[in-house]
């Protein structure tokens, strides 16, 4: 069975740092670009970053660029995002996705004082 | 970066309708573009890729069509279980970009 589990959102303050991982497992994670895309409460699907499989390319948006650092680990089929100068604006469900068929059920960033 | 507009934001129909959402992108992308379904407290789920490739398990009253700038996703005829949220998907270049969703609404 194919699971994409995203841990290590919660609660944090603006200027905060937090690391999300996505552990995989039940299909070939090293074969696979990998997402992260985000929802804000009760608003769309917003892009976020993504990476190639052996991690030489790293893409994201802009209003992420300098804060947000995509990596992987091919050998423990995970992957993260670190998640530095954290605003208000970066507060939702995170989801870890190779953006076909597989995606994970969202680990939710709040960030607030 | 590459804009998705996507229209309408919400749809009202009835089981059995034929219903037609668009995506207009700022510049031309070929056709490399996804419709994603998403209902509430779910993952999205991936219907169409390349534009009008049928995701392996996806229904066939669910079609994709277009290339360059103009996209459309026809739902032949609706079913219960399709009212939920429609995206497209750029990933012509980067940042990849949703459209903002379309609402679809039981009548």
């Amino acid at each position: 069975e194919v699971q994409l589990v995203e841990s290590g959102g919660g609660l944090v303050q603006p200027g905060g740092s937090l690391r999300l991982s996505c552990a995989a497992s039940g299909f070939t994670f090293s074969s696979y670009w990998m997402s992260w895309v985000r929802q804000a409460p009760g608003k769309g699907l917003e892009w976020v970053a993504n990476i190639k499989q052996d991690g030489s390319e790293k893409y994201y948006v802009d209003s992420v660029k300098g804060r947000f650092t995509i990596s992987r680990d091919n050998a423990k089929n995970s992957l993260y995002l670190q998640m530095n100068s954290l605003r208000g604006e970066d507060t939702a469900l995170y989801f870890c996705t190779t953006l076909s068929d597989y995606w994970g059920q969202g680990t939710l960033v709040t960030v607030s004082s | 970066a590459i804009q998705m507009t996507q229209s309408p934001s919400s749809l009202s129909a009835s089981v059995g309708d034929r219903v037609t959402i668009t995506c207009r992108a700022s510049q031309g992308i070929r056709n490399d573009l996804g419709w994603y379904q998403q209902k509430p407290g779910k993952a999205p789920k991936l219907l169409i890729y390349a534009a009008s490739r049928l995701q392996s398990g996806v229904p066939s009253r669910f079609s994709g069509s277009g290339s360059g700038t103009d996209f459309s996703l026809t739902i032949s005829s609706l079913q219960p279980e399709d009212f939920a949220t429609y995206y497209c998907l750029q990933d012509y270049s980067y940042p990849c970009s949703f459209g903002q969703g379309t609402k679809l609404e039981i009548k």
